[in-house]
C-alpha cells in the first residue's frame, strides 16, 4: 500500500523553527515530485513548496521563501520542510503530498498530515 | 495566480440524491484540474485528474467533466460516506491553485 508517512510539528514559538519529515512508504519517493500543502485552521487548501525527483530544483509560495527550506534525502526515500522564522500566520496543518510522474502539481498521494501551532 | 472559484460553498443533500458542484478558473488551464476529497480530521484525497479520470480505486458514482475554464464535479447517489468537503486544483500554471471547497452535508 502507498502511503506518504509524516512526523515533526508540534507547538513553537514566533521566530521558531521546527522541521517536518514525509517517509514514502510502499513506494520509491525518488522517482516523484513533491510537494508540501498547508491547512490553516478552518481554512482552505494552500500550496507551499515544491522539489524535484532530483532535489535540484526547488520552488516556494511568496509568503514563505526565505524562510522555508525543502529537500529531500532518496537514499532513505525522505523529503523534509524546515520552517525557520515562523510566524502566526503559518499555524496550519502542513502536508506532504507526492506530485504524478508527468504532473508535478497534481498530487496522487498525500501524507496524514501534521500540526503546526506557532503561538507565545 | 490563476484564481479556483467553487459554487456552492456547501450543499445539503440526501443518500441517493446527484450531487453537481461547479469550478471556474479565472484563467484557461485546459484539462489540468484535479478535484479532491476531504473528511473532517483527514488528508485529502484524490478523486480525478485531467478533470475526467478517476482514479484507481474510486468509485465510479464519482464524475468529473469540463475544460478551459469551466468544471463540475458530479456524485450520483450519494452515499453516506461522501459527507466532506471538495477541492478543485488546477495544476496547468505555476503555482498550482485551490478553490475554497465544498462542504456536502448529508
Amino acid at each position: 500500500e502507498v502511503q506518504l508517512l509524516q512526523s515533526g510539528g508540534g507547538l513553537v514559538q514566533p521566530g521558531g523553527s521546527l522541521r517536518l519529515s514525509c517517509l514514502g512508504s510502499g513506494l520509491t519517493l525518488s522517482t516523484s515530485p513533491v510537494s508540501w500543502v498547508r491547512q490553516a485552521p478552518g481554512k482552505g487548501l494552500e500550496w507551499v513548496s515544491a522539489i524535484s525527483k532530483t532535489g535540484g530544483s526547488t520552488y516556494y509560495t511568496d509568503s514563505v521563501e526565505g524562510r522555508f527550506t525543502i529537500s529531500r534525502d532518496n537514499s532513505k526515500n525522505m523529503v523534509y520542510l524546515q520552517l525557520d522564522s515562523l510566524r502566526a500566520d503559518d499555524t496550519a496543518v502542513y502536508y506532504c503530498a507526492k506530485g504524478e510522474v508527468a504532473s508535478t502539481y497534481y498530487f496522487d498521494y498525500w501524507g496524514q498530515g501534521a500540526q503546526v501551532a506557532v503561538s507565545s | 495566480d490563476i484564481q479556483m472559484t467553487q459554487s456552492p460553498s456547501s450543499v445539503s443533500a440526501s443518500v441517493g440524491d446527484r450531487v453537481t458542484i461547479t469550478c471556474r478558473a479565472n484563467q484557461v488551464v485546459t484539462n489540468r484540474l484535479a478535484w479532491y476529497q476531504q473528511k473532517t480530521g483527514q488528508a485529502p484525497k484524490s478523486l480525478i485528474y485531467s478533470a475526467s479520470f478517476l482514479k484507481g480505486g474510486v468509485p465510479s458514482r464519482f464524475s468529473g467533466s469540463g475544460f478551459g475554464t469551466e468544471f463540475t464535479l458530479t456524485i450520483t447517489s450519494l452515499q453516506p460516506e461522501d459527507f466532506a468537503t471538495y477541492y478543485c486544483q488546477q495544476y496547468h500554471t505555476y503555482p498550482p491553485t485551490f478553490g475554497g471547497g465544498t462542504k456536502v452535508e448529508i
